[in-house]
């Protein structure tokens, strides 16, 4: 079964800080990655997508990797605002999962002005 | 372009009762899941469907039911509430393309159940 896990479970960072975080899963036969945002009380809102055979994917500030090998991914977020403050969602989908997802429980980010 | 619509999006229901809930999309989407998130549990998969008439069982699927009678609709169903169905309900899409799949989450529908 695969299990999914993120580090760490709350992160606070003064505003303007690159900050790293870390995504791991125990089963590397996955298909794809995605990253998402969920704002207190709402819903979930895709940032990145990562499909198996790619490295990394970036967009704006936002660059995620991908080294299935070890299990592993990052999303990195460069030059944090207080407007990132959110959870952040880890999920991978497995290779034959009809893009059924397993997420890992969030990292809580605060960035403070 | 509204994407995945809840309905409702919060519903306080007492144990015992039934009640459905609405999954629509608009982006004619194949597959489509409906998720629970509980504190300190992530999110769930209760039931999945890929396609118009076909259901599947996910992690968590007793005490639901759900039905796809058209494409873009997904239903699920609590038919005799519990407070431990107390959770918020993610209902999301996908479209299949070769080797890729990504999912579009709705807003969210909140239930307590009492």
């Amino acid at each position: 079964k695969q299990e999914v896990t993120q580090i760490p479970a709350a992160l606070s960072v003064p505003e303007g800080e690159n900050l790293v975080l870390n995504c791991s899963f125990t089963d590397s036969a996955i298909y794809n990655l995605q990253w998402f945002r969920q704002d207190p009380g709402k819903g979930l809102t895709s940032l990145l997508l990562i499909q198996s055979s790619q490295r990394e994917q970036t967009s704006g500030r936002l660059n995620a990797s991908l080294d299935k090998s070890s299990g592993r991914s990052t999303l990195y977020i460069a030059a944090s605002q207080p407007g990132d403050s959110a959870t952040y969602l880890c999920a991978v989908g497995g290779g034959t999962s009809y893009g059924k997802l397993t997420f890992g429980q969030g990292t809580i980010l605060t960035v403070h002005p | 372009n509204a994407g995945v619509t809840q309905t409702p999006k919060f519903r306080v229901l007492k144990t015992g009762q039934s009640m459905t809930l609405l999954c629509a999309q608009d982006m004619n989407h194949e597959y489509m899941y409906w998720y629970r998130q509980d504190p300190g549990m992530g999110l769930r998969l209760i039931h999945y469907s890929v396609g118009e008439g076909t259901t599947a069982k996910g992690e968590v699927p007793d005490g639901y039911n759900v039905s796809r009678l058209k494409k873009q609709n997904f239903l699920l169903g609590l038919e005799s509430a519990a407070p431990s169905q107390t959770s918020v309900y993610f209902c999301a899409s996908s479209y299949i393309r070769t080797a890729i799949t990504e999912a579009f989450f709705g807003q969210g529908t909140r239930l307590t159940v009492v």
